[in-house]
C-alpha cells in the first residue's frame, strides 16, 4: 500500500519564479492537506482540498494556490516566491469522517530553496 | 503568545532512560490531541491520538493529557537510539466543518548508547 508521495524532493528555484509542488494522497484516502515547515518550526497550515475544492485555509498569502483532481491527488502552486517561502513543503492525507478529526499521513515533503 | 507551546531542546538522555516530553497549550476549544515523531529529511508519523483527557498506553509510548491545565504529556520507556528524532506535539478543535491540527515547534530527543 503506497503512502503519501511528493513530487520532487528538492527544488531550487530563485525569487520571482514560480512553483508547483505535486501530491498523491494514501490509497483510500479522499482529503489533502498542505504545510509549509521551516527550519527549527513545526508544520503550519497553509489549505486543504476535498471534493476538489479548497475547504480550509490558513494565514497565507494569495501566492499560495492549489488545486485538486478527480483522483484526489493534489497541486500546490507558489508565485512570486520570495526568500522567505524556502522550507519543507508537505502534503498530509486522510480521510474525510464528517465532523470528527482525520489522522494526516504526511509525505517525505518537498525542499525548496529560493535564491 | 503562540496557541501551542514546546521547548525546543534539545534533550539528550543515556539509552534506556525515561523520556518525557511536554505541550502548553492556550485554546480550551482544542478536543483532539496528537504526537507526531519526525526523522530528519522526512514527513511526521503520527504516534499518538487521543481525545479529551486521560491517559493513553500504545507499547513504549504513553500519552497524557490535562485539559484543565492545558498540559500534554508524551513518555518515552525504555528509549532507545532509534528513537532519536523530533517530537511534535499537535492538537485540534472544530473549524469551518474540519479539524485542522496546529502543531508545536517540535523538541528534539537524542539518544545515546
Amino acid at each position: 500500500d503506497a503512502g503519501v508521495t511528493q513530487s520532487p524532493t528538492h527544488l531550487i528555484k530563485t525569487r520571482g519564479q514560480q512553483v508547483t509542488l505535486r501530491c498523491s494522497p494514501k490509497s483510500g484516502h479522499d482529503t489533502v492537506s498542505w504545510y509549509q515547515q521551516a527550519l527549527g518550526q513545526g508544520p503550519q497550515f497553509i489549505f486543504q482540498y476535498y471534493e476538489e475544492e479548497e475547504r480550509q485555509r490558513g494565514n497565507f498569502p494569495d501566492r499560495f494556490s492549489g488545486h485538486q483532481f478527480p483522483n484526489y491527488s493534489s497541486e500546490l502552486n507558489v508565485n512570486a516566491l520570495l526568500l522567505g517561502d524556502s522550507a519543507l513543503y508537505l502534503c498530509a492525507s486522510s480521510l474525510a469522517r464528517g465532523r470528527t478529526n482525520e489522522k494526516l499521513f504526511f509525505g517525505s515533503g518537498t525542499q525548496l530553496s529560493v535564491l | 503568545q503562540k496557541e501551542v507551546e514546546q521547548d525546543p531542546g534539545p534533550l539528550s538522555v543515556p539509552e534506556g532512560a525515561i523520556v518525557s516530553l511536554n505541550c502548553t497549550y492556550s485554546n480550551s476549544a482544542f478536543q483532539y490531541f496528537m504526537w507526531y515523531r519526525q526523522y530528519s529529511r522526512k514527513g511526521p508519523e503520527l504516534l499518538m491520538y487521543t481525545y479529551s483527557s486521560g491517559n493513553k498506553e500504545d507499547g513504549r509510548f504513553t500519552a497524557q493529557v490535562d485539559k484543565s491545565s492545558k498540559y500534554i504529556s508524551l513518555f518515552i520507556r525504555d528509549s532507545q537510539p532509534s528513537d532519536s528524532a523530533t517530537y511534535l506535539c499537535a492538537m485540534s478543535s472544530p473549524s469551518g466543518g474540519s479539524y485542522i491540527p496546529t502543531f508545536g515547534r517540535g523538541t528534539s530527543l537524542i539518544v545515546h548508547p
